[in-house]
């Protein structure tokens, strides 16, 4: 088994372009979240999902979008990059109960935007 | 905003001595959790206690948690080189959950 995986692992955009990470995960989990962690810093939850269909608002939700059309499947969005959102991109899964478990993450992707 | 407040920031000691890094959080919670991160990889969940728990082991880690001064401390024994790595705490919120909240992290280094 996979786990979870991220695509890609590292990218360099230019200021206003667009691009989407894929997170993957095999586990059947119904709990996935999208973090970005900074130099130095923790992790910021960008948005989350807890089921197919159904998403919601992180603590730093601006500039990105997400789609959870497949349980299997959690999208991330940047519709117009920014040099602020140069950073390390987590994805992680959860089981259900509540989200209040054990997560699972990706091994992230790099992206640098200049 | 981060619940979740790790103290020391950074520390250094010698392979062979005991590791202790404390995490201070806000609200009331359902769990806390500690994670480990290696350099440019993912977390990986290291222990989770509950808020009617003390105390839980795992293999070389040990974890206390004290509600009433909403503080938890991770205690690493015997580190070892591959023990180098930064250590998060995560709050799971008693009210709202669905997601954890971290800490900024400790960054531990193991020196031979």
């Amino acid at each position: 088994n996979a786990g979870v995986t991220q695509t890609p692992k590292f990218r360099v955009l230019k200021t206003g372009q667009s691009m989407t990470l894929l997170c993957a995960q095999d586990m059947n989990h119904e709990y996935m979240y999208w973090y970005r962690q900074d130099p130095g810093m923790g992790l910021r939850l960008i948005h989350y999902s807890v089921g197919e269909g159904t998403t919601a608002k992180g603590e730093v939700p601006d500039g990105y979008n997400v789609s959870r059309l497949k349980k299997q499947n959690f999208l991330l969005g940047l519709e117009s990059a920014a040099p602020s959102q140069t950073s390390v991109y987590f994805c992680a899964t959860a089981r259900g109960t509540g989200g209040w478990g054990e997560q699972f993450f990706g091994p992230g992707t790099r992206l640098t935007v200049l | 905003s981060q619940q979740g407040e790790e103290d020391p920031q950074a520390l250094s000691i010698q392979e062979g001595e005991n590791a202790t890094m404390n995490c201070s959080y806000k609200t009331s919670i359902n769990n806390l959790q500690w994670y480990r991160q290696n350099s440019g990889r993912g977390l990986v969940h290291l222990i989770l206690i509950r808020s009617n728990e003390r105390e839980k082991h795992s293999g070389r880690l040990r974890v206390t948690l004290d509600t009433s001064k909403k503080s938890s401390s991770l205690l690493i024994t015997a580190s070892r080189a591959a023990d180098t790595a930064s250590y998060f705490c995560a709050t799971a919120p008693f009210q709202g959950a669905q997601k954890l909240v971290f800490g900024q992290g400790t960054r531990l280094t193991i020196n031979p």
